[in-house]
């Protein structure tokens, strides 16, 4: 697509349950990106897929987050036994690979656990 | 892992004055070095980057610098308005020339 695109944009959700967030890469781009901004916050890092390699999962902060990448394309995160901790825009992007690849970030999703 | 730090955390200038925000990071291997922009609301954009082997780039009323061997680059916004009001990140890479570790982020206010 002409962007990176995410959704759903706004996401509640009660406490324990699960989610997943879902993230559409420009087309072309083989690297994409998850982060996590929390209210006034920077972005911190969770997880990178990068062509076929393994992922780098070092951000994740615990094991009920995960995420997978099929076919090179679209990505899903999924949070599982949601936390009110968990709560934050949850931003997704994508580049070329290569060193001096700049990120275009798509325009996130709001999770909100009550 | 790359440690990243950005000074100010927060700026105030008037309308046509000079900002400027330093980030400095701790992997020498690292050879790029973006900032973004971010609006209140709206996602992160890339405003401008320089790799290790310049100096210094210019774009119109934006600059960076770097200075590779006390490691930290940057931000010169020269003529400030209204609208360079946001949030603003850098993002050095990592020496696995894979994902960017962001700052902390400078919130810049420019008053007309």
């Amino acid at each position: 697509g002409a962007g990176v695109s995410q959704s759903p944009s706004n996401k509640v959700t009660e406490k324990g349950k699960d989610v997943e967030l879902r993230c559409d890469p420009i087309s072309g781009h083989t690297a994409l990106y998850w982060y996590r901004q929390s209210l006034g916050q920077g972005l911190e890092f969770l997880i990178y897929f990068q062509g076929n390699s393994a992922p780098d999962k070092s951000g994740l902060p615990s094991d009920r987050f995960s995420a997978e990448r099929t076919g090179g394309s679209v990505s899903t995160l999924t949070i599982q036994r949601t936390q009110q901790e968990d709560s934050a825009v949850y931003l997704c992007a994508s580049s070329l690979i290569g060193s001096f690849a700049g990120y275009t970030f798509g325009s996130g999703t709001r999770l909100t656990v009550v | 892992g790359e440690n990243v730090e950005q000074h100010p955390s927060t700026l105030s200038v008037q309308e046509g004055d000079s900002a400027v925000i330093k980030c400095t990071y701790s992997d020498s291997a690292s050879n790029y070095f973006p900032w973004y922009k971010q609006e209140l609301g709206k996602r992160p954009q890339l405003i401008i980057d320089i790799r290790s082997n310049v100096g210094e780039k210019k774009d119109q009323r934006i600059a960076v610098t770097l200075n590779k061997t006390a490691k930290h680059f940057s931000l010169h916004i020269t003529e400030t308005q209204p609208e360079d009001s946001a949030v603003y990140f850098c993002a050095p890479r990592d020496n696995q020339g894979g994902k960017l570790i962001f700052g902390q982020g400078t919130e810049l206010s420019v008053k007309p």
